[in-house]
């Protein structure tokens, strides 16, 4: 089984400062990581994913984020936090099994302040 | 119309009513997923179908329908719903797992209401 924990359920911070959101899963496999946004009333979309290769992936609006097997983290940063970039953001985990649906963890709402 | 749709945004219904929710994809993919978001809550997977055929149902009840008669449409019908079922219904779609590129396009949901 797979699961994925994501430390804060609010993360707040002032505009121009560094933004990090924690993510840690557990996979008996080697994993797919991947990190979602969600703004107000819309869906989720793919902000950036970690498949095989390079462990320091970057996505778009200027996030990235780094896969760590040894610590089983895959935290998202952005190094300049944005007023737009106020939303929830979700880690989430594929076993790569097959067929099947994502995990995702319980999600951060990153609030920023003026 | 591009990515993922949803029909209806919105949609309140009593207990005894019946009603669906479409989806619909426009990126060629053959594997289409229901998500229930509640409050509070992590994402739930209701329903996995790939190549049209159903492989994953997580124990969710018999009053939640899934129906996928193609690779482009995802239905969920509804029926004797229970209020605790008020949640935000998403639809996501992904190329079949299997050929690679394991990301999913999320369409923007349905809220849906029970009274």
């Amino acid at each position: 089984a797979q699961s994925v924990t994501q430390l804060g359920s609010h993360v707040s911070v002032s505009e121009g400062a560094l933004v990090l959101l924690r993510c840690n899963y557990s996979s008996s496999v080697p994993p797919y990581l991947f990190w979602y946004v969600q703004y107000p009333n819309q869906g989720l979309q793919l902000l950036l994913k970690y498949t095989t290769g390079a462990t320091l992936v970057k996505g778009i609006n200027g996030f990235e984020a780094e896969f760590k097997k040894s610590e089983t983290s895959f935290h998202l940063t952005k190094p300049s936090a944005h007023m737009s970039d106020a939303a929830e953001y979700f880690c989430a985990v594929h076993s790569g099994g097959g067929a099947d649906g994502l995990t995702f963890g319980k999600g951060t709402h990153l609030i920023i302040q003026p | 119309e591009t990515g993922v749709t949803q029909t209806p945004r919105h949609l309140v219904m009593g207990m005894t009513n019946k009603k669906s929710l479409k989806c619909e994809q426009h990126l060629g993919h053959n594997a289409m997923y229901w998500y229930k978001q509640s409050a509070k809550k992590p994402l739930e997977l209701m329903f996995v179908y790939s190549l049209e055929e159903r492989v994953e149902n997580n124990s969710v009840p018999s009053r939640f329908s899934p129906e996928c008669p193609n690779s482009s449409h995802l239905f969920l019908h509804l029926h004797t719903l229970q209020p605790e079922d008020s949640a935000l219904y998403l639809c996501a779609s992904s190329q079949d797992p299997g050929t690679g590129g394991r990301e999913q396009y999320f369409g923007p949901g349905t809220r849906l209401t029970v009274t």
